[in-house]
C-alpha cells in the first residue's frame, strides 16, 4: 500500500521561501504531484515530477528523490494568497489510483 | 473552457436519510473520479469511471453508496442510507487521457454534506 506524510502545518512571512515535504511509504508509483487547496475550495494541480529531479513552474518548484522515498514543494516570494493546504499525491502502478498525502496548511503573514 | 460542475454545493440530512450528488465534468474527459474529503485530511478516491465503466470502486462502501456514469459524461453519488460518519466533502474530478499520464484532475467545487 501507499501512505504520504506531510507535516501538518507551516507558517512563514511574505517575501520567504518556504519547503513543504512529502515522505512516502510505497511499493510503485509512477510519479509524485502537488496540489494546491484554498479554505472551501477545490484542490487545484500544481507540479508532477516524473522523473527525479527539480521542475519549475515560476515560484513554485517541486523535488522528487525515488532513492530517498522523498519529495517537496518550494515556494518562493510567498504571497498572502499562498496561504492555502497543499497536498502531495501518487499514483499507485498496481491499481492506477491517486493517493493523497496527510496535507500541509501553509499560513503566510505579513 | 468551463470546469467541473456539481450540485448541490451543500447539504444537511439526517443520517438514515438518503442523497443524492451530480457531476458534469469537463467536455471530453474520459475520466471521472468521486472523492470523499474528511475536515483536515486529503481526499480518498470512493470510484473512478473510465467513459461509463467503473475502474475501481475498492474503496466505496457498497452497502449504502452506489454510483453510475450514464453515457459516459455527467455521473450521480448516492447515499442511502446515511451516516454520521458520511458527513464529508464529496469531490467529483474528471482528466483526459494525457493528463491522466502526469496526475492532472480538475476538481469540482464539491459538496459539503452535514449528517445529524
Amino acid at each position: 500500500g501507499q501512505s504520504l506524510e506531510q507535516p501538518s502545518e507551516v507558517t512563514a512571512v511574505e517575501g520567504a521561501i518556504v519547503q513543504i515535504n512529502c515522505t512516502y511509504q510505497t511499493s510503485g508509483f509512477y510519479g509524485l504531484s502537488w496540489y494546491q487547496q484554498h479554505d472551501g475550495g477545490a484542490p487545484t494541480f500544481l507540479s508532477y515530477n516524473g522523473l527525479d529531479g527539480l521542475e519549475e513552474t515560476g515560484r513554485f518548484s517541486s523535488f522528487l528523490s525515488r532513492s530517498d522515498s522523498y519529495g517537496y514543494l518550494l515556494l518562493q516570494e510567498l504571497q498572502m494568497k499562498d496561504s492555502a493546504s497543499y497536498f502531495c499525491a501518487v499514483r499507485d502502478r498496481g491499481t492506477d489510483k491517486l493517493i493523497f498525502g496527510t496535507g500541509t496548511r501553509l499560513q503566510v503573514f505579513p | 473552457e468551463a470546469g467541473v460542475a456539481q450540485s448541490p454545493r451543500y447539504k444537511i440530512i439526517e443520517k438514515r436519510q438518503s442523497v443524492a450528488f451530480w457531476c458534469n465534468p469537463i467536455s471530453g474527459h474520459a475520466t471521472l473520479y468521486w472523492y470523499q474529503q474528511i475536515l483536515g485530511q486529503g481526499p480518498k478516491l470512493l470510484i473512478q469511471f473510465q467513459n461509463n465503466g467503473v475502474v475501481d470502486d475498492s474503496q466505496l462502501p457498497k452497502d449504502r453508496f452506489s454510483a453510475e456514469r450514464l453515457k459516459g459524461v455527467d455521473s450521480t453519488l448516492k447515499i442511502q442510507p446515511a451516516k454520521l460518519e458520511d458527513s464529508a466533502v464529496y469531490l467529483c474530478a474528471s482528466s483526459d487521457t494525457a493528463e491522466f499520464l502526469t496526475d492532472t484532475q480538475y476538481f469540482g467545487p464539491g459538496t459539503r454534506l452535514t449528517v445529524l
